[in-house]
């Protein structure tokens, strides 16, 4: 799975976007752009993921640069319940071997949203 | 639909004991992946069964090891516990039937070794 980078910590405004980037310039043309976020001693949840084109759901958008080397999770109205870390992960596709079940996690971004 | 039940959710144990941790899957959910988190490295991935079969490991020792059940369930146990075995144990469970998808996590477990 392709390495990625973030940066360590980010501040936002509560009810101000939070765009959090994220590299990840050796991703291959298969491997998908998964995003999920840990609110302290929860286990990580679920945000968003995407190939190519840029997804939104109800919690959040991914945009990802047409190179694929790069994307920015963008939380619109970041509350104070959004603080958290955030972990960009790139994998491929439901694959075999080493790829069953494992998320490779890296230190992530810590997005603190302040009043 | 009920999430990942993780169970107990904290546990103190002494060097050279064993410990057993249990998982309960989302309803439908045949993959349950467990993993360990401690400040100093991070999320890092154990091992993963589906139908009862482990399918993937990670770099851990052999005190490390898990089981699933028919129904899906999992449990993973450590023996001869370690000062730094203690860490917050995480399993998720996912339904590889649907292309690329998501784990949902449980809360996990916390585990103090002293």
């Amino acid at each position: 799975d392709a390495k990625t980078t973030q940066p360590t910590s980010m501040d936002c405004a509560e009810g101000r976007a939070a765009n959090l980037p994220c590299n990840h310039s050796t991703i291959s043309g298969n491997e998908y752009v998964y995003w999920y976020r840990q609110i302290h001693s929860q286990g990580p949840q679920y945000i968003i993921h995407g190939l190519k084109n840029n997804e939104t759901n109800e919690m959040a958008s991914l945009i990802i640069t047409e190179d694929r080397k790069s994307s920015t999770l963008i939380l619109p109205h970041a509350t104070l319940r959004d603080t958290a870390v955030y972990y960009c992960i790139v994998r491929g596709p439901s694959a075999g071997g080493t790829s069953y079940g494992k998320l490779t996690f890296g230190q992530g971004t810590i997005l603190t949203v302040h009043p | 639909k009920a999430g990942v039940t993780q169970t107990p959710r904290y546990l103190i144990k002494t060097r050279g004991q064993q410990v057993t941790l249990s998982c309960s899957p989302i309803s439908g959910h045949r993959s349950v992946s467990w993993y360990q988190q401690t400040p100093g490295q991070g999320l890092q991935f154990l091992f993963e069964y589906f139908s009862e079969t482990q399918r993937n490991k990670g770099n851990f020792p052999g005190r490390f090891s898990g089981r699933q059940f028919s129904n899906s369930r999992s449990e993973m146990n450590v023996s001869t516990l370690e000062l730094g075995d203690s860490a917050l144990y995480l399993c998720a469970s996912s339904d590889p039937g649907q292309l690329n998808y998501g784990y949902t996590f449980g809360s996990g477990t916390r585990l103090t070794v002293v």
